[in-house]
């Protein structure tokens, strides 16, 4: 167990809809990291917030967004979803060293 | 921009035995930290081991070590008396230091063989 938390474990839905993905950083951890894994893209890099602030952006597509609350949990939005969207969504926490979620797997039909 | 090349798709090895999967990167940077991440079928992402770039002894966890070869910009992953629960997806992964964003292989299948 890394002690990063994700919820929820899967998400159906379909094209055009909005989905939240919740992650919980590690106890003492001010660091949240979102990564997408999908079958042709391989783990991407999509966005980072430190203490609220959002610190780096990767590979992340305008209709996602992120934002990290006070209490240092994050919340991943995907809207106008697609097909394309399908895939294993990863919070991570820490520092030099990230320790990963259990995933959120989000399946666009 | 880093760049992390892992050219084994795929390997397999029975159990008990050693197995060792490659990985090469590019980078400019001289600061940085690897890593090698396991992911089983659970799909939850694991971290093995890490290297920090300044040290030039290879990192040991138990049966897993690495042999990092900074010149050479290589950072291989032993593994020694091979298990079942040791097959999974393998990933290697870089990170610069004061970047904190992950770069990823495309990950190395490993299979142990009853």
């Amino acid at each position: 167990d890394s002690g990063v938390t994700q919820t929820p474990k899967h998400l159906i839905t379909a094209t055009g809809q909005r989905v939240t993905l919740r992650c919980s950083p590690r106890s003492g951890d001010l660091s949240v990291y979102w990564y997408q894994q999908s079958l042709d893209q391989g783990l991407q890099f999509l966005i980072q917030y430190y203490n609220g602030e959002e610190r780096a952006k990767g590979n992340i597509l305008e209709r996602f967004s992120a934002q990290q609350f006070p209490d240092l949990h994050s919340e991943l939005n995907l809207s106008s979803l697609e097909l394309g969207d399908s895939a294993l969504y990863f919070c991570a926490s820490g520092k030099e060293t990230q320790y990963f979620g259990p995933g959120t797997r989000l399946l666009v039909l | 921009a880093q760049t992390v090349t892992q050219s084994q798709p795929e390997m397999s090895v029975q159990e008990a035995e050693t197995v060792t999967l490659s990985c090469t990167y590019d980078t400019s940077e001289s600061n940085y930290y690897l890593f090698w991440y396991k992911q089983p079928p659970s799909r939850q992402m694991i971290l093995v081991i890490r290297q920090e770039a300044y040290k030039q002894q290879n990192a040991t966890e138990n049966r897993f070590s690495v042999n990092f070869q900074k010149a050479a910009k290589s950072f291989s992953l032993k593994i020694s008396d091979s298990q079942l629960g040791d097959t999974a997806m393998y990933f290697c992964a870089f990170i610069a230091f004061g970047n904190e964003k992950l770069t990823f292989g495309t990950g190395t299948r490993l299979t142990i063989i009853p």
